[in-house]
């Protein structure tokens, strides 16, 4: 069966702080994958979609960055943080080919001050 | 930009009673799917229609899809505690786009009491 991961789940950094959050898929291959970002009481924004290693693809200009840089591995990442990136992160997973459905990790709770 | 907009933010019902959200969407869509948010944990996929579907059932979930309106409604029957969480409508573009990505509506917050 398939699984996904993302760590950590919690995290508090400084603002001007790098960030680096690490999700990982198991038991599939050449995933469609998805950086999400809730904010508080609201709905999910996309952030990042891949198709395939080294694909990135941004939905809204920011200051976070994405990377694949193995099949079933996707990183967000900031070189400076932002009081307004604080946020629940979520990573999620599609299979791309005729199946539409997006399964979830556990989310990241991101808390810049 | 939310595709999808959810519609009560908020419904508190009683245990055994019917709980009834609905969606709403502006452009044309090749599927819509309902998916759950516990309090701090990620998405669980719920059930997928496909535009060509009026209405499909999955245990004590009911969906329905009105693509003339461009609107869809959840039921869930016989309402237990555990159904407690936030419901989200997500819809997919006419032609898949890019990546299969959706969009996601603001979401439905349930609460159910016993």
């Amino acid at each position: 069966s398939q699984t996904i991961h993302q760590w950590p789940a919690t995290l508090v950094q400084p603002v001007g702080s790098p960030l680096s959050l690490e999700c990982t898929v198991e038991g599939t291959s050449n995933p469609n994958l998805y950086w999400y970002r809730q904010a508080a009481g609201r709905g999910l924004q996309l952030l990042f979609y891949s198709v395939g290693i080294g694909q990135i693809s941004s939905e809204v200009p920011q200051n976070l960055s994405a990377s694949r840089p193995q099949d079933r591995q996707f990183i967000l990442s900031s070189k400076k943080l932002l009081l307004s990136d604080s946020g629940f992160y979520l990573c999620a997973w599609g299979t791309g080919t005729g199946r539409y459905e997006q399964y979830f990790g556990p989310g990241t709770r991101l808390t810049v001050t | 930009s939310q595709q999808g907009e959810e519609d009560p933010q908020a419904l508190s019902i009683q245990e055994g009673e019917n709980a009834t959200m609905n969606c709403s969407y502006k452009t044309s869509i090749n599927n819509l799917q309902w998916y759950r948010q516990n309090s701090g944990r990620g998405l669980v996929h719920l059930i997928l229609i496909r535009s060509n579907e009026r209405e499909k059932h999955s245990g004590r979930l009911r969906v329905t899809l009105d693509t003339s309106k461009k609107s869809s409604s959840l039921l869930i029957t016989a309402s237990r505690a555990a159904d407690t969480a936030s419901y989200f409508c997500a819809t997919q573009p006419l032609g898949g786009g890019g990546g299969n990505k959706l969009t996601f509506g603001t979401g439905t917050q349930l609460k159910v009491e016993l």
